[in-house]
């Protein structure tokens, strides 16, 4: 069974630096093929892929956030670590963990929100 | 970057089947069998519900299935069902000079 769980703090003040911990079991992420990605989603919005990485390290970030965002791994803690630079009230948002294979999102972590206030 | 196009609602009885655009370019739907389908349930993670384009995860209704043609992909319900009722989201690679992904709008089923 694969299960994923997101951790950080659930308030950032506006310019701070928020680091998002995805823990995770059931599944290898030095394995061929697999993935975790962080996706957000602002209260009563869509969904938005924010940073993926891949068992060979190979990464794919938003274009439009890439200068803002870090993934890494931990493989041997099955952690994956998102850093996201100078936090402003608009980055509001649940965020999601996710393994991916075939490039699609297969099972999601329960999300946790992070609120961006002064 | 721009979200792929989906309609914003769409609706149908018990029984009925409905079916839910995602409209994309020859960028990212029409240039690659990477289209995923997700359903979400109000206060919940979304769930893989299609991946590329029509393959159903184990566990997934038949009644649900992915099909595309050119540059929209389309997720169909058949046998509508009240717990059918949710949002959907599509999902594909997206080819530029930074490789990525990206979701759709968003649709509101309802069951009427």
């Amino acid at each position: 069974q694969i299960t994923l769980k997101e951790s950080g703090p659930t308030l950032v003040k506006p310019t701070q630096t928020l680091t998002l911990t995805c823990t995770f079991s059931g599944f290898s992420l030095s394995t061929s093929g697999v993935g975790v990605g962080w996706i957000r989603q602002p209260p009563g919005k869509a969904l938005e892929w924010l940073a993926l990485i891949y068992w060979n390290d190979d990464v794919r970030y938003s274009p439009s956030l890439k200068s803002r965002l870090t993934i890494t791994k931990d493989t041997s803690k099955n952690q994956v670590v998102l850093t996201m630079t100078n936090m402003d009230p608009v980055d509001t948002a649940t965020y999601f963990c996710a393994h991916v294979r075939n490039i699609a999102a297969h099972s999601w972590g329960q999300g946790t929100l992070v609120t961006v206030s002064s | 970057q721009s979200a792929l196009t989906q309609p914003a609602s769409v609706s149908g009885s018990p029984g009925q089947s409905i079916t839910i655009s995602c409209t994309g370019t020859s960028s990212d739907v029409g240039g690659y069998n990477y289209v995923s389908w997700y359903q979400q349930h109000p206060g919940k993670a979304p769930k893989l519900m299609i991946y590329e384009v029509s393959n159903r995860p184990s566990g997934i209704s038949n009644r649900f299935s992915g099909s595309k043609s050119g540059n929209t992909a389309s997720l169909t319900i058949s046998g509508l069902q009240a717990e059918d009722e949710a949002d959907y989201y599509c999902s594909s690679y997206r080819s530029s000079t930074t490789p990525h992904y990206v979701f759709g709008t968003g649709t509101k089923v309802t069951v009427l």
